[in-house]
């Protein structure tokens, strides 16, 4: 069974341009997960999908935004570029996410590596 | 609000010696908690999970882990490190508070060194 691909592995852009990173989940799992991880602020959650409805949302800016096709797979996209965006994105997963009565397990992909210049 | 924290963010042993990884949760709910492993440049693995059944939880690679609710602890334990085990860990709860979700809401992690 293959794992969670993430695409692509690094990126290196420009302030203010726009970035768009993509997911394949697991086959079969219907939730995708984003997280962002920096040194600074660990590991925190940006926003869920669930047959390609946004389920829940992180507190960050809406410069970031994300959507989910009909195969499971999903994008993410970060508009107007800043340096604090460079960060290791994390995608998760699952086969119904997580919460009361459903703790179906999250399966991590390699992640992204996005710095910007 | 659910929330997670890691007592230590290093913590070094010898290889051969006992490890152990300190975590202490906040949840206003029966939670869920996960212990999570990342390697350098890798994404993240689950070690092992505590969803309510058994309180001691084992997990892959000997990691051990115990519910105990009365010390709102989850701290995960190995009886003899490995030099491979050298990795971040990560305490993990599912935020149960907003319905079905795929949120999970992670401590700051702990650096596991492994001294030979």
């Amino acid at each position: 069974k293959a794992g969670v691909t993430q695409t692509p592995r690094y990126l290196i852009k420009t302030r203010g341009q726009q970035v768009t990173l993509s997911c394949s989940p697991i086959s079969g799992h219907r939730s995708v997960s984003w997280y962002q991880q920096t040194p600074g602020q660990g590991l925190q959650f940006l926003f869920e999908y669930f047959s390609e409805t946004q389920r829940n949302k992180g507190n960050f800016p809406g410069r970031f935004s994300g959507r989910q096709f009909s195969n499971s797979r999903s994008e993410m996209n970060v508009s107007t570029l800043e340096l604090g965006d460079s960060a290791l994105y994390l995608c998760a997963s699952s086969l119904y996410g997580q919460g009361a009565g459903v703790n179906t397990e999250a399966f991590f992909g390699q992640g992204t590596r996005l710095t910007v210049v | 609000a659910q929330s997670v924290t890691q007592l230590d963010s290093h913590v070094s042993v010898s290889e051969g010696t006992p490890v152990l990884l300190r975590c202490n949760y906040s949840s206003s709910y029966s939670p869920s908690l996960f212990w999570y492993v990342q390697h350098p440049n890798k994404g993240l693995q689950l070690l092992l999970k505590y969803t309510s059944a058994a309180t001691l939880v084992k997990g892959i690679n000997g990691f051990e882990a115990e519910f105990k609710k009365s010390e709102t602890s989850f701290h995960l334990t190995k009886p003899s490190a490995h030099m491979s085990d050298a990795a971040e860990y990560f305490c993990v709860v599912s935020d149960l508070g907003s319905g079905n979700t795929g949120k999970l809401i992670f401590g700051q992690g702990t650096t596991l060194q492994v001294k030979p």
